[in-house]
């Protein structure tokens, strides 16, 4: 069965220490890895894609990679504005081409 | 470029109600799904419509249900309203099927 799968639940940090999230997943076949941050009363907002192991994109003080079995999102030097939810998705190969989704990871920056 | 806009924000039912929610997608995307997103469940895939046509379903019961208007815009509906359809429902939108998906803020329902 596709699973998708993020670690840590919660994470808390203080301002400049970075670290790095976690997303697990199993599928037949990968169509597409992408990350996306939520903050409290919002929809989720699109940051990355990943098609193909070794991938990487980076966007400010975050860089999401792949390989054949997890991502990671590292992020460098946080800022407390960088605190939010982080979700995963995969896509699989195939005519389902649905989104399955991880429970995120709640990201908290202490000043 | 307007983003994805959800009508209404919140909204308060009671059991056995029905309800109609409404999602205006980025122009020019024509693919629209639906989730409901709940703390334990996570982002729980309902329904993706494609040119007014339906074309992914999730494991919701019949219930759930939706459609597409020829302007892209969708409404989902739910009938018979149950304590465990409370949830913050989510519209995306995105050009085709394997492009980013884009979503609004969401309908934030509650069945008392």
């Amino acid at each position: 069965e596709d699973q998708v799968t993020q670690s840590p639940e919660a994470l808390r940090l203080q301002e400049g220490e970075s670290s790095s999230l976690n997303c697990s997943y199993t599928v037949s076949g990968l169509r597409g890895l992408f990350w996306y941050r939520q903050d409290p009363g919002k929809g989720p907002e699109f940051l990355f894609t990943l098609y193909s192991a070794g991938e990487e994109k980076e966007k400010e003080r975050l860089k999401a990679t792949l390989t054949k079995k997890e991502s990671f999102l590292h992020i460098t030097a946080p800022k407390p504005e960088d605190s939010a939810t982080y979700l995963c998705a995969v896509q699989a190969t195939g005519n389902n081409r649905k989104l399955i989704w991880g429970l995120g990871t709640s990201l908290a920056v202490n000043p | 470029k307007a983003g994805v806009t959800q009508t209404p924000r919140y909204l308060i039912k009671t059991r056995g109600q029905q309800v109609t929610l409404s999602c205006s997608p980025i122009s020019g995307h024509r693919s629209v799904s639906w989730y409901q997103q709940t703390p334990g469940q996570g982002l729980q895939f309902l329904f993706e419509y494609f040119s007014e046509t339906q074309r992914n379903k999730g494991n919701f019961p019949g219930r759930f249900s939706g459609r597409q208007f020829s302007n892209s815009r969708s409404e989902m509906n739910v009938s018979t309203l149950e304590l465990g359809d409370s949830a913050l429902y989510l519209c995306a939108s995105s050009h085709d099927r394997d492009q980013p998906q884009h979503f609004g803020d969401g309908t934030r329902l509650s069945i008392l």
